[in-house]
């Protein structure tokens, strides 16, 4: 089946600093990578969908100049975190889609900032 | 947008009896309709998905009901486990006849506890 490999799968970094999150699909093309944010003992929050090559549509409420989103390629998806602040720290996952598989998650990438 | 609604928040049930988690959602665009268990700091794995052309699907012990016209859906679990303590999640999407999805809209899920 489909997989995504999301890395880091933990990061601990300083407030001010910034932190760059990976996603890729491994044996399909993400042609959408959604984007979730999962605080402690809350739903998944969509942040953004990006398509391939193009700009990404951000949720309401979700800074785009804080939280960058690229998607160069249709098995690489990033997401950076821009001068992290502790009330970022949060649970960070992909979700990539393709035609065939449908959705498929990343596993995670737990971000804390001291 | 479409707006999930997810009921209990918590559930506790004794090994070996059903578990009912209902959802309802409010975009009648909605055809596409998973759940997910979520384990603590692991990815949400899906157990089980149906879409609106199909009133129920079952697996084994889980299974999925649908009533379009009353836009809600509900997970079934029988013969509960310990090992089915989890947080379960439904969702609703889009999925248009291209294969191409929209983006899923999560419930605020549900903690089941299965004790021994």
């Amino acid at each position: 089946g489909a997989v995504v490999s999301q890395h880091p799968s933990w990061v601990i970094c300083k407030s001010g600093t910034s932190v760059k999150i990976e996603c890729r699909s491994l044996d399909f093309q993400a042609t959408t990578m959604f984007w979730y944010r999962q605080f402690p003992k809350q739903s998944l929050m969509l942040m953004a969908t990006s398509n391939e090559g193009s700009k990404a549509t951000y949720e309401q409420g979700v800074e785009k100049d804080k939280f960058l989103i690229n998607h160069a390629s249709l098995t690489l998806s990033t997401l950076t975190v821009t001068s992290a602040h502790p009330e970022d720290s949060s649970f960070y996952i992909c979700n990539g889609e393709d035609r065939v598989f449908g959705y498929t998650f990343g596993s995670g990438t737990r971000l804390t900032v001291v | 947008g479409e707006n999930v609604e997810q009921h209990p928040s918590t559930l506790s049930v004794q090994e070996g009896d059903s578990a009912v988690i209902k959802c309802t959602y409010s975009d009648s665009a909605s055809n596409y309709f998973p759940w997910y268990k979520q384990e603590l700091g692991k990815r949400p794995q899906l157990i089980i998905d149906i879409r609106s052309n199909v009133g129920e699907k079952k697996d084994q012990r889980i299974a999925v009901t649908l009533n379009k016209t009353a836009k809600h859906f509900s997970l079934h679990i029988t013969e509960t486990q310990p090992e089915d303590s989890a947080v379960y999640f439904c969702a609703a999407s889009i999925k248009n006849s291209g294969g191409s999805n929209y983006k899923l809209t999560f419930g605020k899920g549900t903690l089941l506890t299965v004790n021994p």
